[in-house]
Formats: C-alpha cells, sequence, structure tokens
C-alpha cells in the first residue's frame, strides 16, 4: 500500500525553529508536497519538491531525498500565526492521471 | 477574484436522503478533486476530474457520485448509501504541482 508518516503533534516557541518530517512509502513516486490547514479552515500550499535538495521560500523551507524516501519541512523565526496543522503529500501516478496521497497532518503549536 | 467557491459552508440532512454539495471554479483549471477530511484526520480522495466529461473514483468512492459537464463545475452527491456521511469535504482544483481549495462544507447527517 501506499503510506505516509509524519509527528501527529510538534510544540516550539516564537522566534525557533522547528522541522516537520515526512517519510514516504508509494509506487509512482513524482514529488512532495507541503501545505498548511488552520483551524475550521482549507489547506493552502507551500512547496513542493520533485528533486531532491532544499527549496526555500522566506521563512519556510523544504527538503526531499529520493533515495531516503524522506522529506522535511523548516519553519523558521517562528510566529503565533503559524500555529496550524501542516500536511506533507505525496504526488503519484493514478493510471494516465496524477493525484495527492496525504499524511495525517502535524499538529504545530508555538507558544509566546 | 479568481477563486473557489463551495456552497453552503454549513449543511444539515436527515439520514437516508441525498445531498449535492455544489464547487465552482474560475480559475480556468482542468483538474478538479473532492476530498473528505474527518477529526485529526488528513486528506482523503473521494472523485477526481482531468477533464470535462470525464472522472475517476478515488480512494474512498463508494456511497458518492459525480458530475463534470462543464469545466468549472464539479458538483459531489452523497448518497444514502455511504454510511458515514458527516465530515468536512473540501474540493480542489489544481494548476501543474499546486491544489488550490474551496472553503469546504461541514456535511452533518442527523
Amino acid at each position: 500500500g501506499q503510506s505516509l508518516e509524519q509527528p501527529s503533534e510538534v510544540t516550539a516557541v516564537e522566534g525557533a525553529i522547528v522541522q516537520i518530517n515526512c517519510t514516504y512509502q508509494t509506487s509512482g513516486f513524482y514529488g512532495l508536497s507541503w501545505y498548511q490547514q488552520h483551524d475550521g479552515g482549507a489547506p493552502t500550499f507551500l512547496s513542493y519538491n520533485a528533486l531532491d535538495g532544499l527549496e526555500e521560500t522566506g521563512r519556510f523551507s523544504s527538503f526531499l531525498s529520493r533515495s531516503d524516501s524522506y522529506g522535511y519541512l523548516l519553519l523558521q523565526e517562528l510566529q503565533m500565526k503559524d500555529s496550524a496543522s501542516y500536511f506533507c503529500a505525496v504526488r503519484v501516478n493514478a493510471g494516465n492521471n496524477r493525484k495527492l496521497i496525504w499524511g495525517l497532518g502535524t499538529s504545530l503549536a508555538v507558544n509566546p | 477574484d479568481g477563486g473557489i467557491t463551495q456552497s453552503p459552508k454549513y449543511l444539515f440532512r436527515k439520514e437516508g436522503q441525498n445531498v449535492t454539495l455544489s464547487c465552482e471554479q474560475n480559475l480556468n483549471h482542468d483538474a478538479m478533486y473532492w476530498y473528505r477530511q474527518d477529526p485529526g484526520q488528513g486528506l482523503r480522495l473521494i472523485y477526481y476530474s482531468q477533464i470535462v466529461n470525464d472522472f475517476q473514483k478515488g480512494d474512498i468512492a463508494e456511497g458518492y457520485s459525480v458530475s463534470r459537464e462543464k469545466k468549472e463545475s464539479f458538483p459531489l452527491t452523497v448518497t444514502s448509501a455511504q454510511k458515514n456521511p458527516t465530515a468536512f469535504y473540501l474540493c480542489a482544483s489544481s494548476r501543474y504541482n499546486e491544489q488550490f481549495f474551496g472553503p469546504g462544507t461541514r456535511l452533518t447527517v442527523l
């Protein structure tokens, strides 16, 4: 089967750095995405990695190692508004189409 | 403003009734998706459509049906055959590697 694993909860303080890991077992891998979802809201796209390495977008960075089936999301200079759930999702083949397989999410609590 | 609309935000239905959730997008995206999210869970794919008049079952299609007669619209019907329909339903469209989500419909079946 296809599965993704990420920690269920992470806690940090304002201004700190936190890393959320994601390991996956899938077939037909195309890339790894990260999404943020605030309570009661819809997911919003953060990043996508198709190749190995680090992608940086402002305070957020995302890393992928295809050989290790592993990626992470790095959040720097944490702010209270970063308190949310973070999902990793793998883009896979589905016949002639592609779809996302989602992890269960990591709930990040940023404390003052 | 371009985006995805879902209505209503909250929906209540009696057990045994079919209900249709609307999803409209003006982003000119070909691909559209329906997901279900249960408390503390990730998103599970119900149906998806890569082009008008074509759609595929996702991982949990039983008890649901869709249509894609127009590029802009991808309605989802939750039928009485769905055993546990109470959930948060999210519609999305995609461009390249990014999915854009509507605000969701929270369905409660009494």
